[in-house]
């Protein structure tokens, strides 16, 4: 069984242009979050879709936003890039929510110049 | 603000030795906990998640969790320098009955060397 695959690998960006990544979940898998890793903040939560629909948002700025697909396909987009934008994006899947575990893809590695 | 709190470490432990990771966490109405490994320049790779009160094994890991002190560990036995990673225990509040509204908070991670 494929596992969750984000693209692109890496992305160089400079500041004020906007990036679109992409991710694909486990086979089956509905539910589709997306965090954002520095070394400074850890882990940080962006956003969970399921069915197409946002569930929850975490703390960041509207420059940060996603959707969903009908085939549980997800983008997430950041606008008028920052320097301090540049992370680790990961995707995780799970079978629906709640209680169910996340499965993380290798990510997608943003840098601002 | 709902935490999830652990030792950023480093915790050190020879090899063959047991290593001990623990977590806390804030928020009371949290349902399940996982424990995630992940190797320098890798994404998390989930390998523990427990959601009643005790403990739960799987091979050479061991889960134990305990909801009124609002405390999940984890457990190494046997530690392998292929173990030297950063653990991350994350926190799932479930969401509410609607579905919404669901998170899964992480902590910041205890890097883990185990030396041969």
């Amino acid at each position: 069984k494929a596992g969750v695959t984000q693209t692109p690998r890496y992305l160089i960006k400079t500041r004020g242009q906007q990036v679109t990544l992409s991710c694909s979940p486990i086979s089956g898998h509905r539910s589709v979050s997306w965090y954002q890793q520095t070394p400074g903040q850890g882990l940080q939560f962006l956003f969970e879709y399921f069915s197409e629909t946002q569930r929850n948002k975490g703390n960041f700025p509207g420059r940060f936003s996603g959707r969903q697909f009908s085939n549980s396909r997800s983008e997430m987009n950041v606008s008028t890039l920052e320097l301090g934008d540049s992370a680790l994006y990961l995707c995780a899947s799970s079978l629906s929510s709640g209680y169910q575990p996340q499965h993380f893809g290798d990510g997608t590695r943003l840098s601002i110049l | 603000q709902k935490e999830v709190e652990q030792n950023s470490g480093p915790l050190s432990v020879p090899e063959g030795a047991i290593a001990s990771l623990n977590c806390t966490y804030s928020d009371r109405g949290s349902q399940s906990f996982f424990w995630y490994r992940q190797y320098s320049g890798k994404s998390p790779e989930l390998i523990m998640f427990i959601y009643s009160n005790g403990d739960k094994e799987d091979g050479r890991f061991t889960a134990q969790l305990n909801k009124a002190s609002q405390y999940v560990s984890l457990l190494i036995r046997d530690s392998q320098p292929s173990d030297s990673a950063t653990y991350l225990c994350a926190v799932n509040n479930g969401g509410d009955s609607g579905g919404s509204n669901y998170k899964l908070t992480f902590g910041k991670g205890t890097l883990l060397t185990v030396n041969p």
